[in-house]
């Protein structure tokens, strides 16, 4: 069975410094699909990034980066200079091989992000 | 382009009454999954469907729940009778069938039962 754990309930900063979201994630495919979301106090849930388990290149994104590291099955989301905007709660979420016919995401359980300014 | 689009955005009803939640995905998808977010059990999978046919339906807590996909513009999901305890809110997601493209979600419908 597949497991995403985000073990940083709330964390809260000060506009301008930097934030890691850490997310550790569980399966026994090898290959699988990693994403995070954002659900901002409106409620939607806004798509960030997706990576697949072959590819653990980072990425940036303007402010915002991600770190894949098989080894320790972590998926971790940085955002540099924080700002008020991005107080959210942000979630990882894991999808299994199409092989498997089941594409349904599995979800962290969030992490709110207070950014004061 | 529309994206998924999920009526009503808010239902307040009182127990014991059916209700219908729907969901429009996005034209020329065809996976559409609903899920459910409560504070104690964050966003977990009901049921997801693949062209109209329903594909994995173990997350449906019990006979109360359905959901049908008559055709591929639409899709319900029904819970008859309602409980307070299905007080949550719900989202309807689709992507295409291409390996794991991102699920797009609707804005949801937040459900209270009285």
């Amino acid at each position: 069975a597949q497991k995403v754990t985000q073990a940083q309930t709330e964390i809260s900063v000060v506009e301008k410094e930097d934030v890691t979201l850490d997310c550790v994630y569980e399966t026994r495919d090898t290959t699988y699909y990693l994403f995070w979301y954002k659900q901002p106090p409106s409620g939607e849930l806004v798509f960030l990034i997706r990576r697949n388990s072959f590819d653990e290149q980072n990425e940036i994104s303007g402010r915002y980066s991600w770190n894949f590291q098989k080894s320790t099955s972590s998926f971790n989301f940085t955002i540099t200079a924080s700002q008020v905007v991005d107080s959210a709660v942000y979630f990882c979420a894991l999808s299994e091989s199409a092989d498997t016919g089941r594409r349904a995401l599995t979800f962290g359980s969030g992490t709110r992000l207070q950014v004061q300014p | 382009d529309a994206g998924v689009i999920q009526s009503p955005r808010h239902e307040v009803t009182e127990m014991g009454q059916e209700v219908t939640l729907r969901c429009k995905p996005i034209s020329g998808h065809n996976s559409l999954f609903w899920y459910r977010q409560t504070m104690m059990r964050g966003l977990e999978l009901l049921i997801y469907f693949n062209n109209n046919v329903p594909i994995d339906d173990s997350g449906m807590p019990e006979d109360r729940f359905s959901a049908k996909m008559p055709n591929a513009s639409f899709s319900t999901l029904k819970i008859q009778p309602s409980e307070p305890r299905d007080s949550a809110v719900y989202f309807c997601a689709s992507t295409q069938t291409v390996t794991n493209q991102p699920q797009h979600f609707g804005d949801g419908t937040r459900l209270s039962i009285l």
